[in-house]
């Protein structure tokens, strides 16, 4: 089946670690998403990438990184200078198409906390 | 200003009603605009997307558009249970590629 597929679904991260959270679609889609979702809020950008080897920051890129070496690809890394690391990370994905018309379809998320 | 704004409610109506979900926007010149389903723990779910002033009906659902009063809103005919989640307003801000500005949703509660 098409998709997007996010893993861990849960992850827990140490103090001072730094921890990679994996999205990969076979959607064929150029474009490629990260928010993050605090209870009771909308979705923030974190990254994002309109083609392989090319990535922006979004509204809240401070104490995240991203790759984005293949098409299906795009992890998220949540750095230790990311304070305030627990929340819902989705992953969003779209083909462009030339236009900006083009509705993003989201993964299943994963959650982080603290430990 | 909030960019995207939506009353979070929640909203409650009665199984077999209209539910009426509205949503503004800051930038004149958007031109996309899209309406998600999120049930609590899980992701995000397209319901609907309009891009042109007036209405567009799929199913249950009806978007409307108004571009010159910049909003846009969601009709949900016959509401069921099973329509109990938060509605999620997006919106591609113009000069953004293809980047989608959210609101912060509006929690329909659909009793029986």
């Amino acid at each position: 089946d098409g998709g997007i597929t996010q893993s861990p679904k849960y992850l827990f991260r140490k103090e001072g670690q730094n921890v990679t959270l994996s999205c990969e679609q076979n959607l064929n889609h150029d474009a490629m998403y990260w928010y993050r979702q605090d209870p009771g809020q909308g979705l923030r950008l974190i990254y994002y990438s309109q083609i392989v080897n090319d990535f922006q920051k979004g509204d809240i890129a401070e104490g995240y990184s991203v790759s984005r070496e293949k098409k299906e690809s795009f992890p998220l890394t949540v750095t230790s200078a990311q304070k305030n690391p627990t929340a819902f990370y989705l992953c969003a994905s779209t083909g462009t198409g030339g236009t900006s018309n083009q509705p993003q379809h989201f993964g299943d998320g994963t959650r982080l906390s603290i430990l | 200003q909030k960019e995207v704004e939506q009353n979070s409610g929640p909203l409650s109506v009665p199984e077999g009603a209209i539910a009426s979900l509205n949503c503004t926007y800051s930038d004149r010149v958007s031109q996309s605009f899209f309406w998600y389903r999120q049930y609590s723990g899980k992701s995000p779910e397209l319901i609907m997307s309009i891009y042109s002033n007036g209405d567009k009906e799929d199913g249950r659902f009806t978007a409307q558009l108004n571009k010159a009063s910049q909003y846009v809103s969601l009709l949900i005919r016959d509401s069921q249970p099973s329509d109990s989640a938060t509605y999620l307003c997006a919106v591609n801000m113009a000069g953004g590629g293809n980047k989608l500005t959210f609101g912060t949703g509006t929690q329909l509660k659909v009793e029986l």
